[in-house]
């Protein structure tokens, strides 16, 4: 258990409304991700984090902003939702160890009506 | 960019061998991972592997060539609990992992 909570885990939502999603760890890991994952696509990379007000684009960063504050946290924000945004999003850190391997939160199911 | 190919599906029958292939195009390269995802669930961390060869690891073995681009995750004696999507993802130098669209492994009694 890498300390990773995600919320919401679900929530349903309007075209144009702001969305945003939190990603919380308790053991001060510096990197952190976030990820959508769709059928056929696999996991993408959105936005990543590699400190505090550090942040960098992944490969689908348009219609997405991050920011992060303070270690624990690394918010996801969808300034107007569309329908194209609907999705898993999965946030993660990466592990201390030799491999780096990343440690995935349980995932937001997000739906843009 | 990255170009990580890994097959749709696979069928297999318990306690059987199934060995699934991934193979990669990517700017850099700094280790490939091997993720399971049961469905509704996170990814899990499999394997790593970052020197051309085999590791092994219980049921499950993970091979790289790094020449050729190529990885596999061997599972052996199958059980009805490794139905699951297997993931293969590459790392580049900056701590980004880049992923397959998966593998999704049905076992069969």
């Amino acid at each position: 258990d890498a300390g990773i909570t995600q919320s919401p885990r679900h929530k349903v939502t309007e075209t144009g409304t702001p969305v945003t999603l939190r990603c919380h760890q308790t053991e001060n890991h510096r990197y952190m991700y976030w990820y959508r994952q769709d059928p056929g696509h696999g996991l993408r990379l959105i936005h990543y984090s590699y400190g505090v007000k550090d942040t960098d684009k992944g490969e689908v960063s348009d219609g997405y902003s991050v920011s992060r504050s303070k270690t624990e946290d690394f918010l996801l924000t969808l300034e107007s939702a569309t329908s194209s945004q609907t999705s898993v999003y999965f946030c993660a850190i990466k592990g201390d160890r030799e491999a780096g391997e990343l440690f995935f939160g349980e995932g937001s199911r997000l739906t843009v009506l | 960019g990255q170009n990580i190919d890994q097959p749709t599906e696979m069928t297999a029958t318990e306690g059987a061998i199934v060995q699934i292939n991934c193979t990669y195009q990517t700017s850099g390269f700094n280790g490939l991972f091997w993720y399971q995802q049961h469905a509704g669930e996170a990814p899990t961390f499999l394997s790593y592997n970052v020197l051309d060869g085999l590791e092994e690891k219980g049921r499950f073995s993970s091979f790289l060539s790094r020449s050729k681009g190529y990885s596999y995750l061997l599972l052996k004696e199958l059980q009805m609990k490794d139905s699951a999507s297997y993931l293969c993802a590459v790392r580049d130098g900056d701590y980004k992992l880049s992923f397959g669209a998966g593998t999704t492994v049905t076992v069969r009694a």
